[in-house]
């Protein structure tokens, strides 16, 4: 099992531009959750996703979008970039079998995707 | 807005020492406490996810409680090794609304000495 798998490792981007990060979830996990830990803070949690569908979503701008595939894979979607966009972003999954978490489901995460935004 | 500290921020021990830090958390809604271990350029790994008032969880020579009820665990580490050294998070689950996913704290970046 090769684990939660993200890419690209690393991204430069500029103000304005759009950007697309992708995200695997282990084998047979139905839930993705994208967090974004921007510098000397912990990760944030921006939304998740579950039979392709946004379930939660945290306290982020409209400019962040996602989607998840039929195989469970996701997309993490950034328009307009701003300076402040520029953080490690970690994508983690869940295996729900539900969509419902429990107190007790762990999430398994990725090694994450650094965006830098000049 | 939910909040969970931890402290200390960074800790510096020399191999043998043993070491605990501290998650504070909203004693209110609480659902489960996670602690995960992150070491430079990897994934963050599990350690435990604690869901009751007085939980106490061990693997290996790592330990940690759990205080619903005043909102705080403690992460127990006997005998560091520099294997160790790696940046440890807590995550904070709380019932329903927006804030339904983890809330992490900012971490514990241990350094151990050989």
């Amino acid at each position: 099992d090769a684990g939660v798998t993200q890419s690209p490792t690393h991204l430069i981007k500029t103000r304005g531009q759009q950007v697309t990060l992708r995200c695997s979830p282990k084998s047979g996990h139905d839930t993705v959750s994208w967090y974004q830990q921007a510098l000397g803070q912990g990760p944030q949690f921006i939304f998740q996703y579950y039979e392709e569908e946004e379930r939660q979503r945290g306290n982020f701008p409209d400019r962040f979008s996602g989607h998840q595939f039929p195989n469970y894979s996701s997309e993490l979607n950034v328009n307009a970039l701003l300076l402040g966009d520029s953080a490690l972003y970690l994508c983690a999954s869940i295996d729900t079998g539900t969509g419902r978490e429990s107190a007790y489901n762990e999430q398994f995460f990725g090694p994450g995707t650094r965006l830098t935004v000049l | 807005i939910l909040n969970v500290e931890q402290s200390p921020q960074s800790l510096h021990v020399q191999e043998g020492d043993s070491t605990n830090f501290t998650c504070s958390f909203p004693s209110s809604n609480f659902y489960a406490l996670h602690w995960y271990r992150w070491e430079t350029a990897k994934s963050p790994e599990a350690l435990f996810v604690m869901t009751l008032n007085g939980d106490e969880k061990k693997k290996g020579r790592i330990s940690a409680t759990l205080n619903t009820k005043e909102g705080y665990s403690y992460l127990y580490i006997k005998g560091s090794q520099p294997e160790d050294s790696a940046t440890y998070l807590c995550a904070f689950r709380g019932y329903g609304g927006s804030q339904g996913n983890l809330i992490f704290g900012k971490g514990t970046k241990l350094s151990v000495k050989p």
